[in-house]
Order: structure tokens, then C-alpha cells, then sequence
């Protein structure tokens, strides 16, 4: 197991809610980045934080949103949820220094949302 | 074309095979490969990290990265049934994990 976790892990919304889910990092580590998994797909980024900054933004739409607080735990926002939003989301915690190549992600277990 | 493309299988082999895993990708620029492998209803799990081409050897997993031709493969000697899980990989430019990419997966079960 991992350091990561993730809350809640199973979670069920209406079209046109919001939800927050929660990502605490690894230990040491200062960097989360959140991935969002359909069935039966690889995961992809949506986007980093690194020292309560976003660091890196994938193809989604800007409803997603997030966070990071100074203790490098994260949460991913998403308004407005539409069918499509049903998934998997993932966040994966590591190292960066300056200069440096980072260190390997640790993923959490992931919060399976569904949207009906 | 996606950017990188992987057999979904499913594959299924008897226990003790050898087993190949590949992918192909598009853009040239990417240097880290990984691979992960996933259990059902868990987070990704990191397997294997290689830069550039070559190969790296850890156990019974070995990954090869054939840059020139885009094409990267995992290899699972003497497979066990624990190692049933679906296998991603996975590819960046750089290694602040800021536009990793992955592959969709290939699933595997290892039959006793």
C-alpha cells in the first residue's frame, strides 16, 4: 500500500451537482497530480498542483478545478458534473526539486464517482 | 492516431508463460516509459521506469524501449496467477509527472 489516500472512495451524484474529493500525499512528498480513469481506459491528466500552485493542465474543461494546501494534500473540484464524469479519479503523489528529476508517482486507490 | 496505443486483450495464459506486453506511440519526444499494473479496484502501481532505449531487468520483469521504432514492451517470465491484473504503460517528456500519458491497457489473467 501506498501513502496516498483518497476520500471518499465511492461516491454518487446527480447531473448538475458539485463534488470535492480529497487526496492526502505521501509523506515527503510535494507534488499531487489527479487522473481521471472511464471503465475499461487508461488514466488521464487532468492536472498538477506543486507548492499550492497548478504546475501542468490536461484537456478538461475549466469546471475541474483544485487545490493544494500547505500540507501538500489536494482536492480536485468538479461543478456542473454531466454523465461523462463518471469514473474513476485517481490522484498520484511525488517528489519535485528544482533542478532535479522527480521521483516516481504513488497513486492513491482512487474515488469511483458515479453520475446519474 | 492516439498517442499511445496498447493491445486491451483480454490475455489469458496458463501459469509458469511467458508473457508480452507492448505498446506503440506517436510522439517522439517522449523519453521516461513506465509500467504500471493495476488490480481490480485499486489505484495503479508502479512496475517498472526506463529513460530513453535499453532494457532494465527486475526479477522476473523485464522492459525494453526501442525509441527509433516508438515501440515499448514488457516481459513476465514464469507468470503467476497474482500477477492477473491489467498492465498500462505509461510515457512522459520529463519527469515532473506533468503530461504523463498512458496507454489504456492491456488486461492479463495468469490461469493455474
Amino acid at each position: 500500500e501506498t501513502g496516498v489516500t483518497q476520500s471518499p472512495t465511492h461516491l454518487i451524484k446527480t447531473r448538475g451537482q458539485q463534488v470535492t474529493l480529497r487526496c492526502s500525499s505521501q509523506s515527503g512528498h510535494n507534488t499531487v497530480s489527479w487522473y481521471q480513469q472511464a471503465l475499461g481506459q487508461g488514466p488521464q491528466f487532468i492536472f498538477q498542483y506543486y507548492r499550492e500552485e497548478e504546475n501542468g493542465r490536461g484537456n478538461f474543461p475549466p469546471r475541474f478545478s483544485g487545490l493544494q494546501f500547505p500540507n501538500y494534500s489536494s482536492e480536485l473540484n468538479v461543478n456542473a458534473l454531466e454523465l461523462d464524469d463518471s469514473a474513476l479519479y485517481l490522484c498520484a503523489s511525488s517528489l519535485l526539486r528544482t533542478g532535479e528529476a522527480g521521483t516516481e508517482a504513488f497513486f492513491g486507490q482512487g474515488t469511483r464517482l458515479t453520475v446519474v | 492516431q492516439k498517442e499511445v496505443e496498447q493491445d486491451p486483450g483480454p490475455l489469458s495464459v496458463p501459469e509458469g508463460a511467458i508473457v508480452s506486453l507492448n505498446c506503440t506511440y506517436s510522439n517522439s519526444a517522449f523519453q521516461y516509459f513506465m509500467w504500471y499494473r493495476q488490480y481490480s479496484r485499486k489505484g495503479p502501481e508502479l512496475l517498472m521506469y526506463t529513460y530513453s532505449s535499453g532494457n532494465k531487468e527486475d526479477g522476473r520483469f523485464t522492459a525494453q524501449v526501442d525509441k527509433s521504432s516508438k515501440y515499448i514492451s514488457l516481459f513476465i517470465r514464469d507468470s503467476q496467477p497474482s500477477d492477473s491484473a491489467t498492465y498500462l504503460c505509461a510515457m512522459d517528456e520529463e519527469t515532473s509527472y506533468d503530461k504523463v500519458i498512458f496507454g489504456p491497457g492491456t488486461s492479463l489473467s495468469v490461469i493455474p
